[in-house]
């Protein structure tokens, strides 16, 4: 497709169980971001990949939180023994290159994960 | 580290009006960029526009200008001609313009204004 595809859109875990958000990002797109956005909150920075390489995990809640982008396309965020707190929506966006001075983020509709 | 405020929850509009949305950061680098996205509820972040912190002309985009005072660290947002389409949750970001090796291009946002366009 044309933009960033996320899936699945909705998702309801209970408590304790792990889950998985995908991301494609636009064909050929070198970076690509993932945020968590808490209702009612502006979304916040969780990871970075260049390519395959994922280059800042700063914003990271905890070690339960894991993301990968193993052929430098898709991406995984993964997040184990889920927790209540963990309910918000999850966006993933991407952007032309890692170089370039002004390449703008497009963003997927997101993942909102509810947690019972 | 950098800080972006939105200092208006909610703010309303008549629809042909004009409204300025407000938003203040905090920075000590000199080279940066800021932007003003759309969330509607369909969750997807649109880019609004844009504006190089080196640039001391503020962008236009159509309907949408903005009033960047870079000393007094204010990037203010106005929507002339209020369409019932505006209507959306508006976000203020910050991205630095200088990528330390290992570093990331990540924006950092506000909290957000939400806006209603009132018929």
């Amino acid at each position: 497709g044309a933009g960033v595809s996320q899936s699945p859109r909705y998702k309801v875990a209970k408590r304790g169980q792990d889950v998985a958000l995908r991301c494609d990002p636009i064909s050929g797109h070198v970076s690509l971001f993932w945020y968590q956005q808490a209702l009612g909150q502006g979304p916040e920075f969780l990871t970075y990949f260049q390519n395959e390489a994922q280059l800042d995990k700063s914003g990271l809640p905890s070690d339960r939180f894991f993301a990968e982008r193993p052929e430098g396309s898709v991406s995984t965020l993964k997040i184990q023994r889920t927790q209540q707190e963990d309910s918000a929506v999850y966006l993933c966006a991407s952007s032309l290159t890692g170089q370039g001075r002004n390449q703008p983020q497009h963003f997927g509709d997101g993942t909102r994960l509810s947690i019972l | 580290a950098q800080t972006v405020t939105q200092s208006q929850p909610e703010m309303s509009v008549q629809e042909a009006e004009t409204v300025t949305l407000s938003c203040t950061y905090d920075t000590s680098e000199s080279d940066y960029y800021l932007f003003w996205y759309k969330q509607p509820p369909s969750r997807q972040m649109i880019l609004v526009i844009r504006q190089e912190a080196y640039k001391q002309q503020n962008a236009t985009e159509n309907r949408f200008s903005v009033n960047f005072q870079k000393a007094a660290k204010s990037f203010s947002l106005k929507i002339s001609d209020s369409q019932l389409g505006d209507a959306a949750m508006y976000f203020c970001a910050y991205r630095s313009a200088w990528i330390s090796s290992g570093s990331a291009r990540q924006l950092t946002f506000g909290s957000g204004t939400q806006l209603t366009v009132l018929p």
